[in-house]
């Protein structure tokens, strides 16, 4: 069975620092897709970044990218340039490629940025 | 485009009651889902349908029910509702693995 492991329960960053998330997953799969999501105060499930497994080259969005170890199976989230709107849930998720596509959770990190 | 939505975005039931929380999307997605989230648990899957009129089970299905009658709309009823129900409710559609969220449902079993 596939599972995301997210290691770290919560984590705190200064303001204008870079943090990295963790997570690992397991899989016997080829092709997936991985994702982190951000939900903040406000409880809205937001996409920050999704990565395809077939794809070599890192995802990035903005201050936002993965560092992608397929083989170590890895998938951490680099935020740089920390803001205060950024406090808020991440959660790491995998997805299988095929037609199902359900979502496995990992249980999210709670990330504080002080001011 | 509304994306997804829900209604309502919170309720209070007592022990026993029933209730249908509904979810709907304009973006013609056939996967759709519906989630609970408990502290420390992260999101949980409750059924999920691959498109009108195929529904199945996800993670946590008792004492809940799904139909799938349109592309838009995939209602979640609880039977008869209970305090362990308690819970925040996303609904999710999703295209090439790439979920939307609906904005929630804060349920409350007295």
């Amino acid at each position: 069975a596939q599972t995301v492991t997210q290691s770290q329960p919560e984590m705190s960053v200064q303001e204008a620092e870079t943090v990295t998330l963790s997570c690992t997953y397991d899989t016997s799969e080829n092709n997936y897709y991985l994702f982190w999501y951000k939900q903040p105060p406000s409880r809205q499930m937001i996409l920050v970044i999704r990565q395809e497994a077939y794809k070599q080259q890192n995802a990035t969005e903005n201050r936002f990218s993965v560092n992608f170890q397929k083989a170590a199976k890895s998938f951490s989230l680099k935020i740089s340039d920390s803001q205060l709107g950024d406090t808020a849930m991440y959660f790491c998720a995998f997805s299988n490629a095929g037609n199902n596509r359900k979502l496995i959770w990992g249980l999210g990190t709670s990330l504080a940025v002080n001011p | 485009n509304a994306g997804v939505t829900q209604t309502p975005k919170f309720q209070v039931l007592k022990t026993g009651q029933s209730m249908t929380l509904q979810c709907a999307q304009d973006m013609n997605h056939e996967y759709m889902s519906w989630y609970r989230q408990d502290p420390g648990m992260g999101l949980r899957l409750i059924h999920y349908s691959v498109g009108a009129g195929i529904t199945d089970q996800g993670e946590v299905p008792n004492g809940y029910n799904v139909s799938r009658s349109t592309t838009e709309d995939f209602p979640l009823r609880l039977l008869s509702a209970a305090p362990s129900q308690t819970s925040v409710y996303f609904c999710a559609s999703s295209y090439v693995g790439l979920q939307y969220f609906g904005p929630g449902t804060r349920l409350t079993v007295l």
